[in-house]
C-alpha cells in the first residue's frame, strides 16, 4: 500500500535531549513537509523540502533540524533548543506541482518526561 | 488578521440536516483551496479541492467566493459519522500551506 509511515506513534523527552522523529514515503512525491500541532491551533510549518538535499525554513524552524538524504525519507530532529517540544507533529508529502494538495501520516505525539 | 480564519464552532446538528462552514482568508494571490477533515487525535485527511467554478463530491459541495475571498462547505444529509473538524486550507506562496484552525461539527442522532 502507497502511504506516508511516521514513527514512533508516541515519543517522551527527558530534558536535554535530542530526539529524531521518522517520516517515509512510498508515493514518489517530491515534496515533503513536517508539521506541529498545538491544541486549538492550526498546523504550523516548521521544514520542507522540495527535493532530495535540499530543504526550507517553515515559520517555527527554531529548535528542529531535519536532512533529506533520499526522496524517500525525511527525519526531523527536535533538539534540546527546543523549550516546548510537547506536539503532534505531522509530517506530508505531495507531487510538488502548484495545485496538488498534501497527504498526511498518522503523526507522532511528542510529550517531555 | 490571521491568514485563515474559520468560526470554531462547534456546529451541533442533528443527523439529516444541511450544514455550511465558511472560511476566509487575506491573501488575495491565493491560487489554491482545500479543504480537509480531521478527528479527534487524527492526522487531517484531505475531503476535497475547491475549484473555481465549485465543485461537488457526493454530499458535499465546495465553493470559492474570490472577489470576497472566502470559500465553504455545504454538506447535505449529516451522516454521525460526518462529525468531526474540518480544516479550511490556503495555498499562498510556492508550496506553502495556511491551515485555518477548524470548525467542529457534532451530528447528533
Amino acid at each position: 500500500d502507497g502511504g506516508i509511515t511516521q514513527s514512533p506513534k508516541y515519543l517522551f523527552r527527558k530534558e536535554g535531549q535530542n530526539v529524531t522523529l521518522s517520516c517515509e514515503q512510498n508515493l514518489n512525491h517530491d515534496a515533503m513537509y513536517w508539521y506541529r500541532q498545538d491544541p486549538g491551533q492550526g498546523l504550523r510549518l516548521i521544514y520542507y523540502s522540495q527535493i532530495v538535499n535540499d530543504f526550507q525554513k517553515g515559520d517555527i524552524a527554531e529548535g528542529y533540524s531535519v536532512s533529506r538524504e533520499k526522496k524517500e525519507s525525511f527525519p526531523l530532529t527536535v533538539t534540546s533548543a527546543q523549550k516546548n517540544p510537547t506536539a503532534f507533529y505531522l509530517c506530508a508529502s505531495s507531487m510538488g506541482r502548484e495545485n496538488q494538495p498534501q497527504h498526511f501520516g498518522d503523526g507522532t505525539r511528542l510529550s517531555i518526561l | 488578521r490571521k491568514e485563515v480564519e474559520q468560526d470554531p464552532g462547534p456546529f451541533n446538528v442533528p443527523e439529516g440536516a444541511t450544514v455550511a462552514f465558511n472560511c476566509t482568508y487575506s491573501n488575495s494571490a491565493s491560487q489554491s483551496f482545500f479543504w480537509y477533515r480531521q478527528d479527534c487525535r487524527k492526522e487531517p485527511k484531505l475531503l476535497m479541492s475547491v475549484y473555481s467554478s465549485g465543485n461537488e463530491d457526493g454530499r458535499f459541495t465546495a465553493q470559492l467566493n474570490r472577489a470576497s475571498q472566502y470559500i465553504s462547505l455545504l454538506i447535505r444529509d449529516s451522516k454521525l459519522s460526518d462529525s468531526a473538524t474540518y480544516l479550511c486550507v490556503v495555498r499562498g506562496g510556492f508550496q506553502k500551506l495556511v491551515f485555518g484552525t477548524g470548525t467542529r461539527l457534532l451530528v447528533s442522532p
